[in-house]
């Protein structure tokens, strides 16, 4: 019941497109839904996050789909670029008093010129 | 304002040897977890600390332990060394328990090598 599965492993997108990362949950206790980054060599950095009372939230060139209903949220990455080449994970976890998150398997993103 | 901080970035050890791993969260950060990503499992949670006590613990055997000082600075230890702990450990400092607002800050990692 803890699980998060995500995908797809990996995607490859030209430069400008939509990528699109989908990922769904079993816990409906979870309401801390983020979405973390990670370069080679560096640990995943938060990217951008959202609660469950809200279904869409955008950062920038980033936007979180959430439907509660179906237990499943998504990243869409407009106008990529090159430099969002990287390994993105989901996760789910609780605001309250434990901070421990589960992750999903993570998506390798390519963006090409 | 600096991140956290993990040493050392790499290390190898031999089998049945045993291991510590050193973080250090932001300064003001209260909260400390570790984490393992391997290509196979991905991201696991080992355990969390929070003023000197472990607040949560996932499921890893009892040769992985951590503890936390009052400056909030944590260290991980595995002993008896297996091929399969070769991974990379992750911390994670936050304010306090919970993801809060601003949820965790990773450091880069110890990449621990198993031979």
């Amino acid at each position: 019941q803890q699980q998060v599965k995500q995908s797809p492993q990996s995607l490859i997108v030209q430069k400008g497109g939509i990528s699109i990362i989908n990922c769904a949950y079993e816990n409906t206790a979870f309401d801390y839904f983020p979405w973390y980054q990670q370069f080679p060599g560096k640990g995943p950095a938060l990217l951008i996050a959202i609660r469950p009372d809200v279904s869409e939230k955008k950062e920038g060139r980033f936007t979180i789909s959430f439907n509660k209903s179906a237990k499943q949220f998504s990243l869409h990455i407009m106008d990529s670029q090159p430099g969002d080449s990287a390994t993105y994970f989901c996760a789910a976890g609780f605001t309250g008093t434990a901070s421990k998150l589960t992750f999903g398997t993570g998506t390798r993103l390519q963006v090409t010129l | 304002k600096a991140g956290v901080t993990q040493t050392p970035r790499y290390l190898i050890k031999t089998r049945g040897q045993q291991v510590t791993l050193s973080c250090s969260p932001i300064s003001g950060h209260r909260s400390v977890s570790w984490y393992q990503q391997t290509p196979g499992q991905g991201l696991q949670f080992l355990f969390e600390y929070f003023s000197e006590t472990q607040r949560n613990k996932g499921n890893f055997p009892g040769r992985f332990s951590g503890r936390q000082f009052s400056n909030s600075r944590s260290e991980m230890n595995v002993s008896t060394l297996e091929l399969g702990d070769s991974a990379l450990y992750l911390c994670a400092s936050s304010l306090s328990l919970g993801q809060g607002t601003y949820g965790y800050t990773f450091g880069s990692g110890t990449r621990l090598t198993v031979v």
